[in-house]
């Protein structure tokens, strides 16, 4: 069974700094999707980014990328210039390729702050 | 544009009541539908999906069902609430196609 990792309940970075959340993984599969979502204060869930396993390119989204390492399992979400608004819960998941049913699998979430 | 709407917002219900929740998708056609429960410090739970009408998938054995009586809506319900129930729960759907879920604002669910 696929497991997900996400070792830092809570982190703060000043606004502008660059911050980095952690995420580890655990399958036998070897295509499969990733993601970070954003759950904001409004509890409203909003994708910030997408890696698909067999592509080795980073993906990015404009202050957001990813360092995905697929030998080590590691899917890290680096935030720059953090704003103010980027202040809230980010769950890293995880979704086994062929999709099927699209069924994900949650870390247990990264409560970022950002502090002015 | 598609949109997803989950009702009631906020809900509190005494232990051993019955429950309702419902999420209605709309813009889209034949979506998958997914039930999760967010507790404190655990992260997203999935508790069951559904991938057409009547067919519903449960991923953890507990207290709740789930149904599916028309193509865009999703029903949570159960019939003898537990304190354990206490959660968030959200509904969220994705096109057979893609991989990407859309979620809805939730629902805040306290049982006394």
């Amino acid at each position: 069974a696929q497991t997900v990792t996400q070792s830092q309940p809570e982190m703060s970075v000043q606004e502008a700094e660059t911050v980095t959340l952690s995420c580890t993984y655990d399958t036998s599969e070897n295509n499969y999707y990733l993601f970070w979502y954003k759950q904001p204060p409004s509890r409203q869930m909003i994708l910030v980014i997408r890696q698909e396993a067999y592509k080795q390119q980073n993906a990015t989204e404009n202050r957001f990328s990813v360092n995905f390492q697929k030998a080590a399992k590691s899917f890290s979400l680096k935030i720059s210039d953090s704003q103010l608004g980027d202040t809230a819960m980010y769950f890293c998941a995880f979704m086994k390729h062929p999709p099927g049913t699209y069924k994900y699998i949650f870390g247990t979430g990264t409560r970022l702050k950002v502090l002015a | 544009s598609q949109t997803i709407h989950q009702w009631p917002a906020t809900l509190v219900q005494p232990v051993g009541s019955p429950l309702s929740l419902e999420c209605t998708v709309e813009g889209t056609s034949n979506p998958n539908l997914y039930w999760y429960r967010q507790a404190a410090g655990r992260g997203l739970q999935l508790l069951f999906y559904s991938v057409g009408i009547g067919q519903i998938s449960s991923e953890v054995p507990q207290n709740l069902s789930a149904s599916r009586p028309q193509d865009r809506q999703f029903i949570l319900s159960s019939k003898k609430l537990l304190l354990s129930d206490s959660g968030f729960y959200l509904c969220a759907w994705s096109v057979m196609t893609q991989d990407e879920q859309f979620f809805g604002p939730g629902t805040r669910l306290t049982v006394l």
